[in-house]
């Protein structure tokens, strides 16, 4: 694809329901990252994938967030239990490899509203 | 870890006028700093970056600089057009790997 695709765009969850988020990166990339974007705020690290590698998810708020990516190529972020503070932008970056300087392109992001 | 500190969080200028943006990192070992652009509810986009070796970089009415000692660094923006307003994050990595942004200046270039 010619960008970055996350779906869905929009996702209301009621308090406690399980929810889904995918990323489809650019093809080809091999680094894969997962933000979250509180209303005001910047963007918060939350995991990051090296092909089909978790290599760092120390930025998961809790053991409610599970993301992965098993082919190397779409992601999954699975947020279980859901609570109102986890309402925000979940944006996916990816970029062509891990390195220096390598530009990470964006994804619209997923708006999630905790009701 | 790395801790990115941005200010202002609001600025207004008139077209025409220049716009500043400063950032502060924490982290000396960090060593590319990217400048974001993000529209109300768009992705945002990258528009400048610099890397640890470089002092200044600009592209038409863009600049970036840096200061490696100071740990800090500037988005420079000449002659503003209306289409500039939106918010405007910077950021901090180590080799490419996870950044750590800004809280975000929101710019609006009124005529």
């Amino acid at each position: 694809g010619a960008g970055v695709s996350q779906s869905p765009r929009y996702k209301v969850a009621k308090r406690g329901q399980d929810v889904a988020l995918r990323c489809d990166p650019i093809s080809g990339h091999v680094s894969l990252f997962w933000y979250q974007q509180a209303l005001g705020q910047g963007p918060e690290f939350l995991t990051y994938f090296q092909n089909e590698a978790q290599l760092d998810k120390s930025g998961l708020p809790s053991d409610r967030f599970f993301a992965e990516r098993p082919e190397g190529s779409v992601s999954t972020l699975k947020i279980q239990r859901t609570q109102q503070e986890d309402s925000a932008v979940y944006l996916c970056a990816s970029s062509l490899s891990q390195g220096t300087y390598t530009e990470a392109f964006f994804g619209q992001g997923t708006r999630l509203t905790v009701v | 870890g790395e801790n990115v500190e941005q200010h202002p969080s609001t600025l207004s200028v008139q077209e025409g006028d220049s716009a500043v943006i400063k950032c502060t990192y924490s982290d000396s070992a960090s060593n590319y700093f990217p400048w974001y652009k993000q529209e109300l509810g768009k992705r945002p986009q990258l528009i400048i970056d610099i890397r640890s070796n470089v002092g200044e970089k600009k592209d038409q009415r863009i600049a970036v600089t840096l200061n490696k000692t100071a740990k800090h660094f500037s988005l420079h923006i000449t002659e503003t057009q209306p289409e500039d307003s939106a918010v405007y994050f910077c950021a901090a990595s180590k080799g490419g790997n996870k950044l750590t942004f800004g809280t975000g200046t929101q710019l609006k270039v009124e005529l």
